[in-house]
């Protein structure tokens, strides 16, 4: 079945450490996003990728990094320079051509602890 | 992208019809509006999207103003499952981000 899948659902991570969250999609999208969500809070950008090898600053990229070398993969490394990584972070795809509707379609999340 | 101002919290009773709004005046010639619910801890699900034109689909409707400076999401007979986090999200094609808001809370109740 095509889809977004990431990996791991669950991370606890110590302070200081760096951490990599996985971000796969079998739909040959171009698109790749990645998104923190705070309880009770929307979702804020945090990086986007429209093509392979090249990646944009969303709205709180300040301590996070990513890398686009696949167009099926977007990993998204949490640093420890980011001061509150305790979140639950979404990765999203959609396709690009003028046919495309937009949609973006969704991962289940990962939702990384810092203790 | 331009921002958009929805309530905060919303309570619908089973069956009934739920009308969201979303103000978006800010909203450019070449921007369309989407929305998105989100159910507990889950990722966003996609409902639906339109331009200037009316849409219809099988989850739900969209009422864009003429003006479309504001626009309503029909969920036409609500049930408990519909209980979620609803985000109007406006959006310029192809390639533009989408920035979400605080959506609405909609409590769907017997």
């Amino acid at each position: 079945d095509g889809g977004i899948t990431q990996s791991p659902k669950y991370l606890f991570r110590k302070e200081g450490q760096n951490v990599t969250l996985s971000c796969e999609q079998n739909l040959n999208h171009d698109a790749m996003y990645w998104y923190r969500q705070d309880p009770g809070q929307g979702l804020r950008l945090i990086y986007y990728s429209q093509i392979v090898n090249d990646f944009q600053k969303g709205d709180i990229a300040e301590g996070y990094s990513v890398s686009r070398e696949k167009k099926e993969s977007f990993p998204l490394t949490v640093t420890s320079a980011q001061k509150n990584p305790t979140a639950f972070y979404l990765c999203a795809s959609s396709g690009l051509g003028q046919a495309n509707t937009g949609e973006l379609f969704f991962g289940e999340g990962s939702r990384l602890t810092v203790l | 992208d331009a921002k958009t101002t929805q309530p905060t919290s919303m309570d619908c009773a089973e069956g009934r019809a739920a009308n969201l709004p979303c103000n978006h005046s800010t909203i450019s010639g070449n921007e369309y509006v989407y929305w998105y619910r989100q159910i507990h801890s889950q990722g966003p699900q996609y409902i639906i999207h339109g331009l200037k034109n009316n849409e219809t689909n099988e989850m739900a409707s969209l009422i864009i103003t003429e003006d479309r400076k504001s626009s309503t999401l029909i969920l036409p007979h609500a049930t408990l499952r519909d209980t979620a986090v609803y985000y109007c999200i406006v959006r310029v094609l192809p390639g533009g981000k989408l920035i979400f808001g605080q959506g609405t809370e909609l409590s769907v109740k017997p």
